[in-house]
């Protein structure tokens, strides 16, 4: 399975953008790069997804490297209820495969 | 409309018991999904199905574990002679198909303790 490294926690500050880093340097010409989210006691939760373009939705954008080989997550205002484990995953025809996240904390 | 459901939101067993768990994927989604998550750690997958069949049952830990989805719809994760290391948070999610593409939507996971 291609593999993503992401940092362990990261912190911001309300109303701050917040950019999320991911390195996929083996990443394959047919892997899509996904997003989600896991809040606290709920389950993982889709963000945003991308091949090659970069992307925007209600929710946030994400930033592909020309090579593809890394990706940023950007929440464009982080709020309190931003707060939760965000995984980068590369998925072609598979079941997603978890790595263990970013935990990203918001202070009010 | 209504998402993915997991029933029982909790459950307690005592070890060799066996156990099951149902998921009700979003209505129309042909891929089913399972994953099992243990404390600080993200989602293991266990297995999918693509319509009635499963696609791959790779993550299955080892054959205790079984899984049905008998109409192409409602699945059950079906765990015998259960052990205190099973107990996590086992988590069902569905999509339209299996495609790299594909979003997937998650259940709030069943929780299972083995005591």
């Amino acid at each position: 399975d291609a593999k993503t490294t992401q940092p362990n926690s990261m912190e911001s500050n309300e109303e701050e953008p917040v950019h999320l880093p991911c390195n996929h340097s083996t990443i394959s010409g047919t892997d899509y790069i996904h997003w989600y989210r896991q809040l606290p006691s709920q389950g993982p939760e889709y963000v945003i997804h991308g091949l090659t373009s970069n992307v925007n939705n209600r929710m946030a954008s994400l930033a592909i490297a020309e090579d593809r080989k890394s990706s940023t997550l950007i929440l464009h205002r982080a709020t309190l209820r931003d707060a939760a484990v965000y995984y980068c995953i590369l998925k072609g025809n598979t079941p997603l495969v978890f790595g263990k996240g970013t935990r990203l904390s918001v202070i009010a | 409309g209504a998402g993915v459901s997991q029933t029982p939101s909790n459950k307690v067993t005592e070890k060799g018991k066996y156990v099951e768990l149902r998921c009700d994927p979003i209505s129309g989604h042909t891929a089913l999904y399972w994953y099992r998550q243990s404390l600080g750690q993200g989602p293991e997958f266990l297995i999918y199905f693509q319509g009635t069949g499963a696609a791959d049952d790779s993550g299955l830990p080892n054959d205790r574990f079984f899984a049905v989805r008998p109409e192409g719809s409602v699945s059950t994760l079906k765990i015998q002679r259960t052990e205190r290391g099973d107990s996590a948070v086992y988590l069902c999610a569905s999509s339209l198909r299996a495609g790299g593409i594909d979003t997937q939507y998650f259940g709030p996971g069943t929780r299972l303790t083995v005591l």
